[in-house]
């Protein structure tokens, strides 16, 4: 059964940088597009990014120019990285896995149990 | 592309049938997911391609649209259906969701 553990730091201070790393384990790496997530306490899901296996990136433009997500293919992991972090990027951090389907009907099947960052001094 | 939901919470009982609305402010086709989110979970995928029930998912959840407008049906609201449930759209970047309905115990 496939799942994905994601791990990073909980606490940060204004101006650090956020990283989360996200495994995935009983299952190919190939094939799929991998996501990072957020959603601010008692708020909506905000899409970050994703990477492909290739190391293909798509960025939401809210955050593009602090944000890089990368990948490590020989231990089935991708990564988040968040720079100059506010109050604003408290939430919790969630990868997913995206799945093409027929007809190139994407969909976000697997997902991380989510990783808890707060911004605060 | 901007997804509109209605309504943004509603009130309902055992056995209900409820039905959330999804709005495109451009046409997506049939690019459209729906999850489940409890609280302190991860969402939970239900639909995608706007009516393709997911492996798993009870025959009571269904959804239909294209286009612009979407909607999820769920024909008898079960207690473990009390939840947030979210639209997202993946016609094209960045993918977008919607701002959530929360089905709440009447």
């Amino acid at each position: 059964q496939v799942q994905l553990q994601q791990w990073g730091a909980g606490l940060l201070k204004p101006s650090e940088t956020l990283s989360l790393t996200c495994a995935v384990y009983g299952g190919s790496f190939s094939g799929y597009h991998w996501s990072w997530i957020r959603q601010p306490p008692g708020k909506g899901l905000e899409w970050i990014g994703e990477i492909d296996h290739k190391g293909n990136t798509n960025y939401n433009s809210s955050l593009k120019s602090r944000v890089t997500i990368s990948l490590d293919t020989s231990n089935n992991q991708f990564s988040l990285n968040v720079t100059s972090v506010t109050a604003a990027d408290t939430a919790v951090y969630y990868c997913a896995r995206g799945v093409r389907g027929g007809y190139d009907f994407w969909y976000f099947d697997l997902w991380g149990r989510g990783t808890l960052v707060t911004v605060s001094s | 592309i901007q997804l509109t939901q209605s309504p943004s919470s509603l009130s309902a009982s055992v056995g209900d049938r409820v039905t959330i609305t999804c709005r495109a402010s451009q046409g997506i086709s049939s690019y459209l997911a729906w999850y489940q989110q409890k609280p302190g979970k991860a969402p939970k995928l239900l639909i995608y391609a706007a009516s393709t029930l997911q492996s798993g998912v009870p025959s009571r959840f269904s959804g239909s649209g294209s286009g612009t407008d979407f909607t999820l049906t769920i024909t008898s609201l079960q207690p473990e259906d009390f939840a947030t449930y979210y639209c997202q759209q993946l016609n094209s970047y960045p993918r977008t969701f919607g701002g959530g309905t929360k089905v709440e115990i009447k």
